[in-house]
């Protein structure tokens, strides 16, 4: 089945406790794409990706970082979390040809304390 | 700045009935537009597109119109049934820059039975 896998789905750590929040596609998709989604604000982006070793900010990237070693795997990363990024985040891909739609995986419930 | 905004919330229609939900963007870069639609619990999924050489597109029940002068498109949805309560993301990218996807915040819909 094709599908963008996260994990975990839920995640409740501390203040400046690294985590790392993998995502997976198996569609040999070129771009993906993390974002935040947050009340009355919508969906965020924060990094992405538009081929292996290639990666972007969004619109929000501060405290985070990704990489992009292989092309089925974009893993989030948080150094120092604080609880601003308390957050909803979903990882999407894509083809990464023009406009081609996202597929998204089901998101990561983080709390930070 | 809220480049893309969805302006309601919220939308409660009844069965049956026609469900408009509407999208405003600021940036007139944007040439292509997206819906999405998510459900609790789940990553939202890819609905309907309109590149901005169209005014119009439309896939079974759903529709999109895009009014570039005034830089507004709005999803219809008919005939509006119970299983489309979700909530409804608008997005736009550039073509210039097709790995920034903006997403607005999202209106709640509620069908009635």
């Amino acid at each position: 089945e094709a599908q963008v896998t996260q994990n975990p789905r839920y995640l409740i750590t501390v203040t400046g406790k690294k985590l790392t929040v993998t995502c997976s596609q198996n569609m040999n998709h070129e771009y993906m794409s993390w974002y935040r989604q947050d009340p009355g604000l919508g969906l965020r982006q924060i990094y992405y990706s538009m081929n292996v070793e290639v990666t972007d900010k969004g619109d929000v990237p501060e405290g985070y970082k990704v990489s992009r070693k292989e092309k089925r795997n974009f893993p989030l990363i948080l150094e120092s979390p604080s609880p601003n990024q308390t957050s909803l985040y979903f990882c999407a891909s894509s083809l990464g040809q023009n406009n081609s739609p996202l597929h998204f995986g089901n998101g990561t419930r983080l709390t930070v304390t | 700045d809220q480049q893309v905004k969805q302006n309601s919330p919220s939308l409660s229609v009844q069965e049956g009935r026609i469900s408009i939900l509407n999208c405003d963007y600021t940036n007139s870069m944007f040439d292509y537009f997206l819906w999405y639609k998510k459900y609790p619990a789940e990553g939202p999924t890819f609905l309907i597109s309109i590149s901005s050489i169209k005014d119009k597109n439309e896939d079974g029940r759903f529709t999109v119109f895009l009014n570039k002068s005034a830089k507004h498109l709005s999803l219809h949805i008919v005939p509006s049934q119970p299983g489309d309560s979700a909530v409804y993301f608008c997005a736009a990218s550039a073509l210039s820059n097709t790995g920034k996807l903006i997403f607005g915040q999202g209106t709640t819909l509620q069908v009635k039975p």
